[in-house]
Order: structure tokens, then C-alpha cells, then sequence
């Protein structure tokens, strides 16, 4: 138990679906991320938040769009996404970012395929 | 930012210490060294973090050469749970940046 929880576990949806990926946390931090791991790839950071203020989007696909209405609160929303998104998603904490000593805790992921 | 190089693989004997190595040359001297590992289908999970002296916890030791330019995981009797992928990261600005880290394979 990290104290980062992420629902749903696993999801399937279809290519015109919308859906959306939750994620709690329960340590007191102002900081979340969201990771995308495909298979056979290093993790890749997607979003950072800190203070509820996106600081960070690494080039991501307009299709998904996060939100984050206070800092224990981070969601995922899906629209219209490709078989090519299938991944775990990871969604994480830490108690702020730019700095150098920042231990960072994830969730469990959340496993999306893409039909 | 200071990259970090690992081995793709290593194996272990269960109940033996694993050891594994990481190279950061290009290190500065306000970066941390952070380890985390990936079990097979989970998040990953923080292990260890170290500047410049040794660190020791429940999980693992990380020992940190002088210089700064590699460091060594040692996890003292790895376990057949101990399976996983290990990433050794020096943190940019906070930012977790993660490579393709060392599959370690406990074997009995």
C-alpha cells in the first residue's frame, strides 16, 4: 500500500468511447503525475500537477485530458483513443517537484486496452 | 541532466546478495541517486535514495563511490520476490525519468 490509489484496475474500451482514470492520494502531497508505460518500454512521463497547476504536458495527444480539481485528485479523461494507447497507466505523488530530493510514490496503474 | 547506465540483466541465486551497479559520471553535486524496482504488472516502487554517503534501509543497501560516478544496490538475501526490474535514476529538476533499468532474475 502506497498510499496512491488508482482505479479502475483494468479497463476496456472501444476506439469512440469516453472513459476516465481516477487516481487518490492519501499522503499529504502537493505534486501528481501521470506515467504511460506500453509494453517493452521504459515509463514515460505524460503530465505533471503541483498545486492543482498543470506544469508539464510532454506532448500529449489532445485525445487524453487530465484534470486535477485539488491536490489529493488526478484523473485521466479518454476520448476517442487508438488500439496503440493500450498501456499501464500510472499515476503518482510526491510533496512538490523541481527539486533535486523528491521521492515520488506510485499507484498500482491502471491496465487500458484499446479494441 | 545526468543519464544513468545499467545492465540489461542480471541473475541471482536465491538467499545470496544481489548486487547491482549503476554508472552516473555525468552526476552534479546537488543530484540524488534514487533506486526503484517494477515487479512484473505493478507500479513501481521506491526503494532507496542516496547524495553522497552510504544509505541503508529495510530493503536495501546503496553504497555511492566516492566521486559520485557509480553507486551498487545490494539487496543482502534477495528472495524469489525480489524478481524485478530495478531503475537507477538521478532525479532532473524532480522529475522522475525512468531508462530500460536491470531485469534482476532471483533463481532458487
Amino acid at each position: 500500500e502506497t498510499g496512491v490509489t488508482q482505479t479502475p484496475r483494468h479497463l476496456v474500451m472501444g476506439m469512440t468511447n469516453k472513459k476516465s482514470l481516477k487516481c487518490e492520494q492519501h499522503l499529504g502531497h502537493n505534486a501528481m503525475y501521470w506515467y504511460k508505460q506500453s509494453a517493452k518500454k521504459p515509463l514515460e512521463l505524460m503530465f505533471v500537477y503541483n498545486f492543482k497547476e498543470q506544469t508539464e504536458n510532454n506532448s500529449v495527444p489532445s485525445r487524453f485530458s487530465p484534470e486535477c480539481p485539488n491536490s489529493s485528485h488526478l484523473f485521466l479523461h479518454l476520448h476517442t483513443l487508438q488500439p496503440e494507447d493500450s498501456a499501464l497507466y500510472l499515476c503518482a505523488s510526491s510533496q512538490d517537484i523541481d527539486r533535486n530530493l523528491n521521492t515520488i510514490y506510485f499507484g498500482e496503474g491502471s491496465w487500458l486496452t484499446v479494441v | 541532466d545526468a543519464k544513468t547506465t545499467q545492465p540489461t540483466s542480471m541473475d541471482c541465486a536465491e538467499g545470496r546478495a544481489a548486487n547491482l551497479p549503476c554508472n552516473h559520471s555525468t552526476i552534479s553535486g546537488n543530484e540524488y541517486v534514487y533506486w526503484y524496482r517494477q515487479i512484473h504488472s505493478q507500479g513501481p516502487q521506491y526503494i532507496i535514495h542516496g547524495l553522497k554517503n552510504n544509505e541503508t534501509n529495510e530493503m536495501a543497501s546503496l553504497i555511492i563511490t566516492e566521486d559520485r560516478k557509480s553507486s551498487t544496490l545490494i539487496l543482502p538475501h534477495a528472495t524469489l520476490r525480489d524478481t524485478a526490474v530495478y531503475y537507477c535514476i538521478v532525479i532532473p529538476g524532480g522529475k522522475l525519468i525512468f531508462g530500460q533499468g536491470t531485469e534482476l532474475s532471483v533463481k532458487p
